[in-house]
Order: structure tokens, then sequence, then C-alpha cells
């Protein structure tokens, strides 16, 4: 069971560039989370999915873009990638009920140069 | 706002020597607290989840406790392999099932 897996794990990118970093579960989750991990804090969430179609917005949105057309994949797209985008990235997903445990996938670590 | 603050941001022990990680919360309600371990380079594993106060839970070495205020990780004669950063986290109140997560506590065991 191959659980949340993340592609790229590393990635140099150019100012102004941009990327997609991909999230896939085979867990058959309905929510589904991503978050930055800069050095020395915690884990912020960028955007949140509660099922395919449905996203929103959690507490660093700014400069990135989300979409959710399958149950399986969250994909997180870069747009003009930013010096402040260097960080590492971090998808999970969790079921449906009430308090279920959020599964980490192994990170994407980004540098924008 | 919902705050988690964990303490110390760092912790060396001995092989053998027990101690604890404290993780304090400020929520509108509490839904639950989890607590992760996570190893340099790869994601955050989870180790408990905790719902009400005087609830305990334990995993080997380790035991979770939770007061209304606060959770505990206690960890009793650690091996190096115990080292890792330690990650609290809390649900608060609401649809959206958000996790907010402290700061971490890196843990270092020396043989």
């Amino acid at each position: 069971n191959a659980g949340v897996t993340q592609t790229p794990k590393f990635r140099i990118l150019k100012i102004g560039q941009s990327m997609t970093l991909q999230c896939t579960q085979d867990m058959n989750h309905n929510y589904m989370y991503w978050y930055r991990q800069d050095p020395g804090m915690g884990l912020k969430l960028i955007y949140y999915s509660v099922g395919a179609g449905i996203t929103d917005k959690g507490e660093v949105p700014n400069g990135y873009n989300v979409s959710r057309s399958t149950t399986e994949d969250f994909p997180l797209r870069l747009e003009l990638a930013a010096p402040s985008q260097t960080s590492v990235y971090f998808c999970a997903s969790r079921g449906g009920q009430l308090g279920n445990i959020q599964y980490f996938g192994a990170g994407t670590r980004l540098s924008v140069l | 706002e919902d705050q988690v603050t964990q303490s110390p941001e760092a912790l060396r022990l001995q092989e053998g020597e027990s101690s604890s990680l404290n993780c304090s919360y400020t929520v509108s309600g509490l839904r639950g607290l989890f607590w992760y371990r996570q190893d340099p380079g790869k994601g955050p594993e989870f180790l408990f989840t905790l719902y009400s106060a005087g609830e305990e839970k334990e995993k080997e070495r380790l035991k979770a406790t939770l007061t209304k205020k606060e959770s505990f990780l206690h960890i009793t004669a650690p091996k190096p392999e115990d080292s890792a950063t330690y990650l609290c986290a809390v649900i608060t109140q609401g649809g959206s099932e958000k996790l907010v997560f402290g700061k971490g506590t890196k843990l270092t065991v020396n043989p």
C-alpha cells in the first residue's frame, strides 16, 4: 500500500518559473491537504480539499493554486515562483470520520533561486 | 486565534534518561490532539490521537497524556533511535478539520 505519494522529491526553480507539485493517494480518502514547512517553523496549511471538485484556502495560500478533479490526485501549482516559496512541501490525506488521522507524503524540497 | 506551543525547542538526553515534551494549546474548542514523529528528510509519521482530558495512550517507550490545557509526551528510557522531531497538532471545532501544528521539539538521544 503506497499511501500518499509526492513527486518530485527535489526541485530547483528560477525566479518567475512555474511548476506543479504532484500528490496522489491510494486510500480513497476524501480529505487532502497541502502544507509547507520552513526551518524552525510548524507546518502551515496552504490549501485543502474535502472532495473532488471542492477546494478551500488555508493559512498561507498566496502564490499557489490547486485543483481536485479526482479523489486520488491533488496537485499544487506554483505560478511565478519567488524566493519566499523556498520550502519543503507536504501533502496529506485522511478519511471522512471525525478526527481521523492525516497521513503524510515524504515531501518535496523546493528551492527558488 | 488557535495556537499550539511546544517546549522545549530542543532536548538532548543520554540513552536511558527519561523526560517529557510539552504541548500547550489555546483553542476555541478542542476536538482532538495529535502527536507525530518526523525524521530528517521525511514526512510526519502518526503516533497518537487524544480526544479528552485524562486520556492516555502508550506505544513502546512513549506515553501521551492530555489535560484541558496541555499534552505531554513522556519518553521512558529512550534509545538513540528515538531521536527525531516530535510534532503536536490540534483539530479545533468547526467543520473544516484543519490541523494547527506547533513548531516541534527536536529530540536527540546520545548513546
